[in-house]
């Protein structure tokens, strides 16, 4: 069974960076694509980016060059970095698995989340 | 971008009976070289990260009860939940992977009326 475990901190000052890592237990992870997603609190869902194991990444232009994901296979980790966070990037942080070899691929495992809040 | 539209925006329905969610994409995803939707359907309980239930279009997840069910092609999209039980309450969204910038309708809640 695939498990998603992420971690971070959950609070922020305005212009800090976020940083999320989220570690992957059972199943395979070369191949996959390994996403982030974020909810803001009572809102619906906003897919953030994805990378795989060859470290091929995908963004969402709307964060406008402020996110980096980085993959770590050995570990079987990958992370989140956005930097300059403002209060508009509170929300809840989710990591999950895409497709295997194949971006276009629903999400089938997500991380339990985890709540950023940025505020001064 | 692909916009995904859901409608409506909350529902509630007596135990036993079927709940509809539409979901409307701003643009086909249809595949024509394989003739697939990439279209998913998830739901969400509060607290809990989403749940992939249906995925292109029409094909159940492993696990995920058969009163669930998926259907659609090109830009309309249906989500019929048969029987509502109690453990259904929860947001439903859809969520397009044509395009490698994933989007996701803005969810529906389901009530028990």
């Amino acid at each position: 069974q695939v498990q998603l475990q992420q971690w971070g901190a959950g609070l922020l000052k305005p212009s800090e960076t976020l940083s999320l890592t989220c570690a992957v237990f059972g199943g395979s992870f070369s191949g996959y694509y390994w996403s982030w997603i974020r909810q803001p609190p009572g809102k619906g869902l906003e897919w953030i980016g994805d990378i795989n194991h060859s470290r091929n990444t995908n963004y969402n232009p709307s964060l406008k060059g402020r996110v980096t994901i980085s993959v770590d296979t050995s570990n079987k980790q990958f992370s989140l970095k956005l930097t300059s966070v403002t209060a508009a990037d509170t929300a809840v942080y989710y990591c999950a698995r895409g497709g295997r070899y194949s971006r276009l691929a629903p999400i089938d495992y997500w991380g339990q989340g985890t709540l950023v809040t940025v505020s001064s | 971008d692909i916009v995904m539209t859901q409608s409506p925006d909350s529902l509630a329905v007596s135990l036993g009976e079927r709940a509809t969610i539409n979901c409307k994409s701003s643009q086909s995803v249809l595949y024509d070289s394989n003739n697939k939707n990439y279209l998913a359907w998830y739901q969400q309980k509060p607290g809990q990260p989403p749940k992939l239930l249906i995925y292109w279009a029409s094909t159940r997840q492993s696990g995920v009860p058969d009163r669930f069910s998926g259907s659609g092609s090109g830009t309309d999209f249906t989500l019929t939940i048969n029987s509502l039980q109690a453990e259904d309450v929860a947001v439903y969204y859809c969520q397009q992977y044509y395009s490698t910038l994933f989007t996701f309708g803005p969810g529906t809640k389901v009530n028990i009326k």
